[in-house]
C-alpha cells in the first residue's frame, strides 16, 4: 500500500526566513509525485508534478526536487501570501487511478 | 474558464439521514474522482469515475455511492449517515483515467450532528 509521511507536521517562519518541507514515501512503481497547496476551507490547488528521481519544478519562491525515496518543496523568502497547507501526493503503478496523500505541512509566515 | 464546481458548499444533517453532493468537472473533463477530507488529515480517495464507469473505490463502507453522467458531472451519495462521516468531500476532475494532475473543487462540508 502506498504511504506518504510529511514533515514537519506545522512550520513557522519569518519573512524573508527560507526553508523545505519533506515529504517521504513508499510506492510500487512511481507514475507521479504531486504538490498541493491548500487555504483553509478550501479545495487543494495544483502546484507540482515530478515523475522521476532528479526532476525539479519552479514557481515563483518554490521549488520541487524528486529523489527515489524523499520530495522536497523549497519555499525562498517567503511571504506572509504563502501561509497555508502544503499537500504531497503519490500515484502509484498499482493503483494508477487515485492519489495518496500525507497529512501535509502548516505554513505560517509571518510578517 | 470555470473551475470545477460542487454544490451545495455547505449541509447540516443529523444521523441516518441520507445526502447527495453533486460535482461539474472543468470543460473536456472526462474524470471526476471524490476524496474525504477529515480535519487536520489529507485527502482519502472514495470513488475515481472515467467515461461514466467506475475505475476505482477506496476503502468506505456501501454507504458510500457514485455516479457520473452523460454530461461527465458527478453524483455522491451517502446513506445512513454518522457522525464520523463530518467532513469535506472534495470533488477533482482530470483529463483522463490515469496519470495526471487532479484539478479540485472547493469542496462540500457536511456537518453531522
Amino acid at each position: 500500500e502506498d504511504q506518504v509521511t510529511q514533515s514537519p507536521e506545522a512550520l513557522r517562519l519569518q519573512e524573508g526566513e527560507s526553508s523545505s518541507l519533506n515529504c517521504s514515501y513508499t510506492v510500487s512503481g512511481l507514475r507521479g509525485l504531486f504538490w498541493y497547496r491548500q487555504d483553509p476551507g478550501k479545495g487543494p490547488e495544483f502546484l507540482f508534478t515530478l515523475y522521476s528521481a532528479g526532476e525539479e519544478k519552479e514557481k515563483e519562491r518554490l521549488k520541487a526536487t524528486l529523489t527515489k525515496k524523499e520530495s522536497f518543496l523549497h519555499i525562498t523568502a517567503p511571504k506572509p501570501e504563502d501561509s497555508a497547507t502544503y499537500l504531497c501526493a503519490v500515484q502509484g503503478g498499482g493503483s494508477n487511478y487515485k492519489l495518496t496523500f500525507g497529512k501535509g505541512t502548516l505554513l505560517t509566515v509571518n510578517p | 474558464d470555470a473551475g470545477v464546481t460542487q454544490s451545495p458548499t455547505h449541509l447540516i444533517k443529523t444521523r441516518g439521514q441520507q445526502v447527495t453532493l453533486r460535482c461539474s468537472p472543468i470543460s473536456g473533463h472526462k474524470s471526476v474522482s471524490w476524496y474525504q477530507q477529515v480535519l487536520g488529515q489529507g485527502p482519502q480517495f472514495i470513488f475515481q469515475y472515467y467515461e461514466k464507469e467506475e475505475r476505482g473505490r477506496g476503502n468506505f463502507p456501501d454507504r458510500f455511492s457514485a455516479r457520473q453522467f452523460p454530461n461527465y458531472s458527478s453524483e455522491l451519495n451517502v446513506n445512513a449517515l454518522l457522525l464520523g462521516d463530518s467532513a469535506l468531500y472534495l470533488c477533482a476532475s482530470a483529463w483522463t483515467g490515469g496519470t495526471g494532475e487532479l484539478f479540485f473543487g472547493e469542496g462540500s462540508r457536511l456537518t453531522v450532528l
